[in-house]
């Protein structure tokens, strides 16, 4: 069976500070990945995705960027977070354009 | 641009009694529609998804309806149970690729 690890959990980076948060999908090869931010109580805002491996479209124009190093795994980066970079961030994967399969999430606070 | 929006932010309901989430989408040309579960502090689990071939499809104790002609889709539940409290999007994929766009969500409060 897939599944999808995002690490980590929880997250206190002051203001300035780098970022690096990964997620890894086993159990699936060539999967299309994502991530996605969500603000408190609001929806989920689409950052990245990916269908391949050195392959990254941006949606929204910020602080942060996102790399696939290899064919299961995505980081998301930024090198001076910004207070408006906190939020609940998540890691999706899909097979073609299908439904997704999302990890459990990191919370980030920038302080 | 593309959007999916819900009625409804919050929506309360006795347990034991059907819950209708419903939702709107802009774009005509959507073909692929889900239905996610978002629980607090956890990613969003899948629920349920329809393509715009069909204009309703169920699940264990869920159906979703698809009605194209004023670009709607609805999301019952049967029997709701305290389980079920939870944030609901609606998202539309298969326009422009591989994004899912999600809507702002609704909140089921289900009263004991």
């Amino acid at each position: 069976s897939q599944t999808i690890h995002q690490w980590p959990a929880t997250l206190v980076q002051p203001v300035g500070s780098p970022l690096s948060l990964e997620c890894t999908v086993e159990g699936t090869s060539n999967p299309n990945l994502y991530w996605y931010r969500q603000a408190a109580g609001r929806g989920l805002q689409l950052l990245f995705y990916s269908v391949g491996i050195g392959q990254i479209s941006s949606e929204v124009p910020q602080n942060l960027s996102a790399s696939r190093p290899q064919d299961r795994q995505f980081i998301l980066s930024s090198k001076k977070l910004l207070l408006s970079d906190s939020g609940f961030y998540l890691c999706a994967w899909s097979r073609g354009n299908e439904k997704l399969f999302f990890g459990s999430g990191t919370q980030l606070s920038v302080l | 641009g593309e959007s999916v929006g819900l009625h409804l932010p919050t929506l309360s309901v006795q347990e034991g009694d059907n819950s209708i989430i419903n939702c709107a989408y802009s774009n005509s040309a959507s073909d692929y529609f889900i239905w996610y579960k978002q629980e607090s502090g956890k990613g969003p689990q899948f629920i349920i998804d329809i393509r715009s071939n069909m204009d309703k499809r169920q699940g264990q104790r869920v159906t979703v309806l698809l009605n194209k002609t004023v670009k709607h889709l609805s999301l019952q539940i049967a029997a709701t149970q305290p389980g079920d409290s939870a944030v609901y999007f609606c998202a539309e994929s298969g326009t422009g690729g591989f994004k899912t766009i999600f809507g702002a969500g609704t909140r089921l409060f289900v009263k004991a």
